[in-house]
């Protein structure tokens, strides 16, 4: 196993357009998390999924995006009329059932909105 | 909710001296800490963890932290750095729940100079 995969590592788009990421968890792991990260600051928690389900969502997901994981493996991550603020690493990570279970990361999608 | 405050955003030191990077928390509930480093040009790795027991818990490569619940702290120590410590350090916060999301506070660039 590789770890977490991400995919694509970069992408440039401009203003408007749709986006989409994918993320492919380590396999045992039930858990599968987004995070945003932007120059300067800690990762900033996105949503959060139990197998297929999402659990959570944090405020920071407008309406303008979507996370699914329909088999409860892989995720994506969806971005509608991108906008420049959309500008940031998305990370995604992994971690299996149970408590205190760190997160795996991978390297992440780096997005820049033109 | 829970929420993590990083004291220091950047943190210079010389080669071989002592360092302490400051984490503070605050949560309505029992939590897990949780320290996590990013090298240049890498994805983010778990560093230590405390979640019950002994109060001091240690990394491989030197690095401790100590669980201080009355000052809701979670500060971590090197006696001596090194140049290839040079990175940014996050620390990480989530409730004792199962599934609750990891918070990360905003980071803390630990810089060692020769």
């Amino acid at each position: 196993d590789t770890g977490v995969s991400q995919d694509p590592r970069h992408k440039i788009t401009k203003r408007g357009q749709n986006v989409t990421f994918r993320c492919d968890p380590i396999s045992e792991h039930n858990r599968l998390y987004w995070y945003r990260q932007t120059l300067g600051q800690g990762p900033e928690f996105l949503t959060y999924f139990q197998n297929e389900a999402q659990l959570e969502k944090s405020r920071l997901l407008s309406d303008r995006f979507s996370a699914e994981r329909p088999k409860g493996s892989f995720s994506t991550l969806e971005i509608q009329r991108t906008e420049q603020g959309d500008s940031a690493m998305y990370l995604c990570a992994s971690s299996p059932t149970g408590r205190g279970h760190e997160a795996f990361f991978g390297q992440g999608t780096r997005l820049t909105v033109v | 909710a829970q929420s993590v405050t990083q004291l220091d955003s950047q943190v210079p030191v010389f080669e071989e001296a002592p360092v302490e990077l400051r984490c503070n928390y605050s949560s309505s509930v029992s939590v897990y800490l949780f320290w996590y480093v990013q090298y240049p040009n890498q994805g983010l790795q778990l560093l230590l963890k405390y979640l019950s027991g002994s109060t001091l818990v240690e990394s491989i490569n030197g690095f401790e932290a100590e669980f201080n619940k009355s000052q809701t702290s979670f500060h971590l120590r090197k006696p001596s750095v090194h140049i290839s410590d040079t990175a940014e350090y996050f620390c990480a916060v989530s409730g004792n729940q199962a599934g609750t999301a990891l918070i990360f506070g905003k980071g803390t660039t630990l810089s060692v100079s020769s």
